[in-house]
């Protein structure tokens, strides 16, 4: 069973920098597993933030950036401004048609 | 502009069967890979299903011999076809459309998704 594991909950001052993290519970994550991520806001549907580790999606601001941090893929936020208080979920495609999401990270922005 | 509409969630008594829809405009369906991905309630997503351009599908271990995947391309539509529904599959079911990178495979558009409520 692949569990794909996420800070829970992370908090960031206005203006501030904040990196959340996605691994595995066995194992890298390395770019073979082409993480994205996904951005949440309670009753909306996920939206594309990131693919192919550090790939922003179309309108996505540039504040956001992936990249693979030591064993563990990650999502930057620079200059975090109050609208970016969400959940964010990476996923792993594990190959043949199979993709785990991560638990998530609550992001607060305070 | 490409929008993904799911209809025909409810409530439904366990053991019973639901049929999810997913009207896809501004594409095709059948040129794109489309997965279904649900949330628990207060739990993060869960990719189930996937059916890629070719046909060629695949469903994680919890739904598998339960749940159907399939696509009417001249009605440029997705659906998932439901049985024997347990209390755990209550969840906010989202399609999404997929689009393919060099070898990445990922999720760009979503629906608003449809709420589907297994409970007697």
């Amino acid at each position: 069973q692949t569990v794909v594991t996420q800070e829970p909950s992370f908090s960031v001052s206005p203006g501030g920098t904040v990196t959340l993290t996605c691994g595995l519970s066995s194992g890298s994550v390395s770019t073979t597993y082409y993480p994205s991520w996904y951005q949440q806001t309670p009753g909306q549907a996920p939206r594309t933030l990131i693919y192919t580790t550090n790939i922003r999606s179309s309108g996505v601001p540039d504040r956001f950036s992936g990249s693979i941090l030591g064993n563990k893929a990650a999502l930057t936020i620079t200059g975090a401004q109050a609208d970016d208080e969400s959940d964010y979920y990476c996923v792993l495609y594990m190959g043949s048609g199979i993709w785990v999401f991560g638990g998530g990270t609550k992001l607060t922005v305070l | 502009e490409v929008q993904l509409v799911e209809s025909g969630g409810g409530l439904i008594q366990p053991g019973g069967s639901l049929r999810l829809s997913c009207a896809a405009s501004g594409f095709t369906v059948s040129s794109n890979f489309m997965t279904w991905v649900r949330q628990a309630p207060g739990k993060g997503p869960e990719w189930i299903s996937v059916i890629f351009s070719g046909g060629t599908i695949y469903y994680a271990d919890s739904v598998k011999g339960r749940f159907t995947i399939s696509r009417d391309n001249s009605k440029n539509t997705l659906y998932l076809q439901m049985n024997f529904l347990r209390a755990e599959d209550t969840a906010v079911y989202y399609c999404a459309r997929g689009s393919i990178v060099a070898r990445d495979y990922y999720f760009d558009y979503w629906g608003q998704g449809t709420l589907v409520t297994v409970s007697s």
